[in-house]
């Protein structure tokens, strides 16, 4: 079945980066975009940003520029981001999701990431 | 960007009654506007696609309207199972946004 499967929870001290990888199967990776979407504690949830994994085309949420690369390996069906310079406010569960259009039809299982000291 | 403002913010309903939420945008929107259920310790599931577009292996009770900046999801004879919180999200401009959601408790 289509699915995304994300990294597991990681942990992390302010001023470090995280990479959460979501390897996508069940259908072909290049077809449909990839976008990341997270949760911070007590907040609702928010668009950080999206790729073409067949041409590797991205586009990041203001809110994230300079902070925030998104990657992929066609190879293994896998995308990846990555949040440097995190903070406290970062702590959050991190999704990467399929869009065939604007819809959201999968949803990985989240990853959470932790920034604390 | 789009601010998508839902109410009531949280619904306590009896089995069998109908539930109606709203998602206001603060800009128009067309019909780019997409509802998600999401229940404790699971990621969000797509319930209307584009306003009113149903989805396979959605139960018929779920339902769509509305176009431009006023939508609506109503959920018809509500089931246990239905208990969950219910997002809006618009793709019409970048960057996307979420309404905060709705909590649905079931009395």
């Amino acid at each position: 079945q289509v699915q995304l499967v994300q990294s597991g929870a990681e942990v992390k001290k302010p001023g470090a980066s995280v990479k959460v990888s979501c390897k996508a199967s069940g259908y072909t990776f290049i077809s449909y975009h990839i976008n990341w979407i997270r949760r911070a504690t007590g907040q609702g949830l928010e668009w950080m940003g999206w790729m073409d994994p067949n041409s590797g085309n991205r586009g990041y949420a203001q809110k994230f520029q300079g902070r925030v690369t998104l990657t992929r390996s066609t190879s293994i069906s896998t995308a990846y981001m990555e949040l440097s310079s995190l903070r406290s406010e970062d702590t959050a569960i991190y999704y990467c999701v399929r869009t065939p259009s604007g819809e959201v039809d999968v949803w990985g299982q989240g990853t959470t990431v932790t920034v604390s000291s | 960007e789009i601010v998508l403002t839902q109410s009531p913010d949280f619904q306590s309903v009896t089995p069998k009654e109908k539930v109606t939420i709203t998602c206001r945008a603060s800009q128009n929107t067309g019909s780019s506007l997409h509802w998600y259920q999401q229940k404790p310790g699971q990621s969000p599931k797509l319930l209307i696609k584009y306003a009113s577009q149903s989805i396979s292996g959605v139960s018929s009770r779920f339902s769509g309207s509305g176009s431009g900046t006023d939508f609506t999801l109503t959920i018809n004879s509500l089931e246990a199972e239905d208990a969950a919180t219910y997002y809006c999200h618009q793709s019409s401009t970048l960057p996307w946004t979420f309404g905060q959601g709705t909590k649905v408790e079931i009395k």
